[in-house]
């Protein structure tokens, strides 16, 4: 059982540099996330889609793009990246709306120099 | 705005006992509460899911209680293990509420 998969894992970038991150579950859920993890802050909502053609700023949408893909698919960019992007990422689904559980990724390491 | 907090920080205990893990949150007016778990550089992994209408849920060594007047749950972990080891989550969900709010968690090493 695939759930979220990440794709990278693990990336070193220049400032400056630009990178997506891939996200794709197969749970055929509606609503999917992005989250970044940085020690002494927990985890912080980046951006998320309600539902396939919609997306929405979280908590710490600067710097960054979001696309939703097809229900399947929501990419996380990054077109200037900078040092202060040096975080783990990660990316969830769930049903959408309501009580339903919510699925993680692996993370991906993502370190800007 | 909904704030979680998770209490303690850090525990450390020895192998056997029963342990009890603590989240609070301000708004009670939440749709559902899921406790995760997160080993070290891994992703977070559910554990339970206790919706608004119930009080606890139980899967094996594992007993999660929901208190939504006084705003808090407990997970509570009976003859801790080793593999127990990691850091515990919760989220709690507002009714119509995409977005989850999370508790910066409970770091957990169970020594032998």
């Amino acid at each position: 059982n695939a759930g979220v998969t990440q794709t990278p894992k693990f990336q070193v970038l220049k400032t400056g540099q630009s990178m997506t991150l891939q996200c794709a579950q197969d749970m055929n859920h509606n609503s999917m996330y992005w989250y970044r993890q940085d020690p002494g802050m927990g985890l912080r909502l980046i951006y998320y889609s309600a539902s396939e053609g919609t997306t929405d700023k979280g908590e710490v949408p600067n710097g960054y793009n979001v696309s939703r893909l097809n229900k399947r698919e929501f990419s996380l960019r990054l077109e200037s990246a900078a040092p202060s992007q040096t975080s783990v990422y990660f990316c969830a689904s769930s049903e959408g709306r309501g009580g339903n559980t919510i699925y993680f990724g692996e993370g991906s390491w993502l370190t800007v120099v | 705005k909904q704030e979680v907090t998770q209490i303690p920080a850090a525990l450390s205990v020895p192998e056997g006992e029963n342990l009890v893990l603590n989240c609070s949150f301000t708004d009670s007016a939440i749709y559902n509460l899921q406790w995760f778990r997160q080993d070290p550089g891994k992703g977070l992994t559910s554990l339970l899911l206790i919706q608004s209408s119930q009080r606890e849920q139980t899967s094996g060594r594992l007993n999660a209680s929901l208190d939504k007047s006084s705003g808090r749950s407990t997970l509570y972990i009976a003859a801790s293990q080793p593999g127990d080891s990691a850091t515990y989550l919760c989220a709690v969900k507002k009714g119509g509420s995409y977005i989850p709010t999370f508790g910066r968690g409970t770091s957990l090493i169970v020594h032998p």
